[in-house]
């Protein structure tokens, strides 16, 4: 079975902390994704790796940033929290397919930011 | 601009009877859709996924129905049973920077109700 582990499941910080969210799949998988939920928004796509040290902005990249120096971590950064970062921050992997491709996802992370 | 619309923020169904999920499209691009489920406290799992050139797949008691020509997707559940209420995501796979990335509707809560 695919694992994807977040580091924290509740975290809360100030404004203007810096706030780090890890992830890590036992998969091997290539790809890997950072997602935010909220409420009667869904999922929206924050940064997305398609390899080591490989990012892509995905639709709301504004006020994070990624790392992913190893295959198996991804990591999301926000440099300065800000209140309108708090929400549910879902990361995923997958393997590259053309057929059946699926995302796997961590349990999410709640962040409160004060 | 949503390019995955779920309209129907909640739908309330009596046990053993039909769900039915809608979700709407607008590019015409997408190759491949995917259903996932999310509980409270967990990340979304995948549940069923249709490829652009099939208009029907069906796993058990879950079938996901396309209409290419409407930019229409459904998933049926029957019978539904209480175990099925959660929120469901239907997603849209789109080529980026030559990988996979998906957009996400804002989900439908399913409810039934025992």
């Amino acid at each position: 079975d695919v694992k994807v582990t977040q580091s924290s499941r509740y975290l809360v910080k100030r404004t203007g902390e810096k706030v780090f969210l890890e992830c890590v799949q036992d998969m091997d998988h290539e790809n890997m994704f950072w997602y935010r939920q909220d409420p009667g928004l869904g999922l929206r796509l924050i940064y997305f790796s398609y390899d080591v040290k490989m990012k892509e902005k995905g639709d709301i990249p504004e006020g994070y940033s990624v790392s992913r120096e190893k295959k198996e971590r991804f990591s999301l950064i926000l440099e300065s929290a800000s209140t309108n970062q708090t929400s549910m921050y879902l990361c995923a992997s997958s393997y590259p397919r053309r057929e059946k491709e699926t995302q796997y996802f961590g349990p999410g992370t709640r962040l409160l930011v004060l | 601009d949503q390019q995955v619309k779920q309209n129907s923020p909640s739908l309330s169904v009596q046990e053993g009877r039909i769900s039915i999920l809608n979700c709407d499209y607008t590019n015409s691009m997408f190759d491949y859709f995917l259903w996932y489920k999310k509980y409270p406290a967990e990340g979304p799992t995948f549940l069923i996924s249709i490829s652009s050139i099939k208009d029907k797949n069906e796993d058990g008691r879950f079938t996901v129905f396309l209409n290419k020509s409407a930019k229409h997707l459904s998933l049926h559940i029957v019978p539904s049973q209480p175990g099925d209420s959660a929120v469901y995501f239907c997603a849209a796979r789109t080529v980026t920077s030559g990988t996979y990335k998906y957009i996400f509707g804002t989900g439908t809560r399913l409810k039934v109700l025992a």
